[in-house]
């Protein structure tokens, strides 16, 4: 049972424009949600997150959506640069009792393109 | 170096062998995490470590697998009688504080190949 879905297992865009990568769950007990990035032989790194009482949440060039009734968040990059091509994975947390667990989707793999 | 720190960095065994692997978070940290990402497979959650509370083992795939957390710093995850399907890259996190609160850093792993 895959509670968190990245259906996009790849995305290209080209440099200067925006990368939209979309992340869907289902179990409604997740009430924070992460985006990490990982590059090939590294471990992934934190990029940006987003609590349930919100809906928006912005770093730089990074933006979080938040659509709680939809189950859905997208992460936003603007502008794409040849640097932020990476496996870029969403992930949820429940709290409680399920603290220190963090569920994964499958990851999406952003090519940026000169 | 100020980062986790994970070995062995690749480890090939045999069906059935012992291994075990070794996760030395960043100084201070207190809580460490586990998980694995087999190919083509997100990041599954294995087991968490809080200071001195019992760990949240929920994650752990069956009984041949156990991680333990020596004063409250280094934590090894072993893997009895290895099967082919534990074959994965088992990354290794630490935090300050929850992740709620502060960063999860990941070493870089470390890929287990069973043959």
């Amino acid at each position: 049972d895959q509670q968190v879905k990245q259906n996009s297992p790849s995305l290209s865009v080209q440099e200067g424009r925006i990368s939209i990568l979309n992340c869907d769950y289902t179990n409604s007990m997740f009430d924070y949600f992460l985006w990490y990035k990982k590059y090939p032989a590294e471990g992934p790194t934190f990029l940006i997150s987003i609590s349930s009482i919100k809906d928006k949440n912005e770093d730089g060039r990074f933006t979080v959506f938040l659509n709680k009734s939809a189950k859905h968040l997208s992460l936003h990059i603007v502008p794409s640069q040849p640097g932020d091509s990476a496996v870029y994975f969403c992930a949820a947390n429940a709290g409680g009792t399920s603290y220190g667990k963090l569920t994964f989707g499958q990851g999406t793999i952003l090519t940026v393109h000169p | 170096g100020a980062g986790v720190s994970q070995s062995p960095s690749n480890k090939v065994t045999e069906k059935g062998k012992d291994v075990e692997l070794r996760c030395d978070p960043i100084s201070g940290h207190t809580a460490l995490y586990w998980y694995r990402q087999s190919l083509g497979q997100g990041l599954e959650f294995l087991i968490y470590f809080q200071g001195n509370s019992a760990p949240d083992k929920s994650g752990l795939p069956s009984d041949r697998f156990s991680a333990e957390r020596t004063g409250g710093s280094v934590s090894t995850l072993t893997i009895q009688r290895t099967q082919q399907e534990d074959s994965a890259v088992y990354l290794c996190a630490s935090s300050l504080r929850g992740l709620r609160t502060g960063e999860l850093f990941f070493g870089e792993g470390s890929r287990l190949t069973v043959l």
